[in-house]
């Protein structure tokens, strides 16, 4: 049973390019989370995403969007592709959750996304 | 200085030896600490919180030092399966999406 899946696995794409990237967790938390870890192994969160509440990291570019069309669901569309968006982009849930600003409590992570761009 | 800090290593350890290594984090207000386990090409899995008052998982301790602001990873009688990189996470709540910090995270590689 896969707690928290995402698809594809693997993606190369041509700069320019639109793609998404589909993220689905069968835990029923309540928040979840787009992560990018790039190739220096560095860990850095993107978004946190809570009853409809979206918590964006100020240094996400506006290519990327997150969106969610349920609660077990998170999606990332990313426009206009840039060979620096390379990277391995995995998606979260925790159960916690809070009024205002998501509890950012035990992440349960994905497989990953191997993003290569062109 | 950098928010969350690790000696990336690695650190080459033999089979049931102990290994213990440090994260130091800049921020005072940092409420909850965790260490995660990445092995090459998977994704971080939790390993263990590390509370106040330090907590013990088996073969594994956690120790917090707030005064000094690090917190420390201990692995006794080390197995060949503890090979990974361990992630140090430092949190602040109601700090956003910002609030929760990873570090680059520690190499280890435990040898026969």
């Amino acid at each position: 049973d896969t707690a928290v899946s995402q698809t594809p696995k693997y993606l190369v794409t041509q700069m320019g390019n639109d793609k998404s990237i589909k993220c689905e967790q069968n835990l029923g938390h309540d928040t979840m989370y787009w992560y990018k870890q790039d190739s220096k192994k560095f860990l850095k969160i993107m978004f946190s995403y809570n009853n409809k509440e979206l918590i964006i990291n100020e240094t996400v570019p506006n290519r990327f969007s997150p969106k969610s069309p349920d609660k077990a669901h998170l999606n990332l569309h990313i426009n206009s592709l840039e060979l620096g968006d390379s990277a391995v982009y995995f998606c979260a849930s925790s159960p916690g959750h809070a009024e205002g600003l998501a509890i950012l409590d035990t992440q349960y992570f994905g497989p990953g996304t191997r993003l290569t761009v062109l | 200085r950098k928010e969350v800090e690790q000696d990336p290593g690695p650190f080459n350890v033999p089979e049931g030896a102990t290994v213990a290594f440090n994260c130091t984090y800049s921020n005072s207000a940092s409420q909850s600490f965790f260490w995660y386990r990445q092995d090459c090409r998977k994704e971080p899995k939790l390993l263990m919180s590390v509370y106040s008052s330090g907590n013990e998982d088996g073969r594994f301790t956690a120790q917090l030092n707030r005064a000094s602001q690090y917190i420390s990873l201990l692995i006794r009688d080390s197995k060949l399966s503890d090979s990974a990189t361990y992630l140090c996470v430092v949190n602040v709540v109601g700090g956003g999406a910002d609030g929760l910090t990873f570090g680059k995270g520690t190499h280890l590689i435990i040898q026969p």
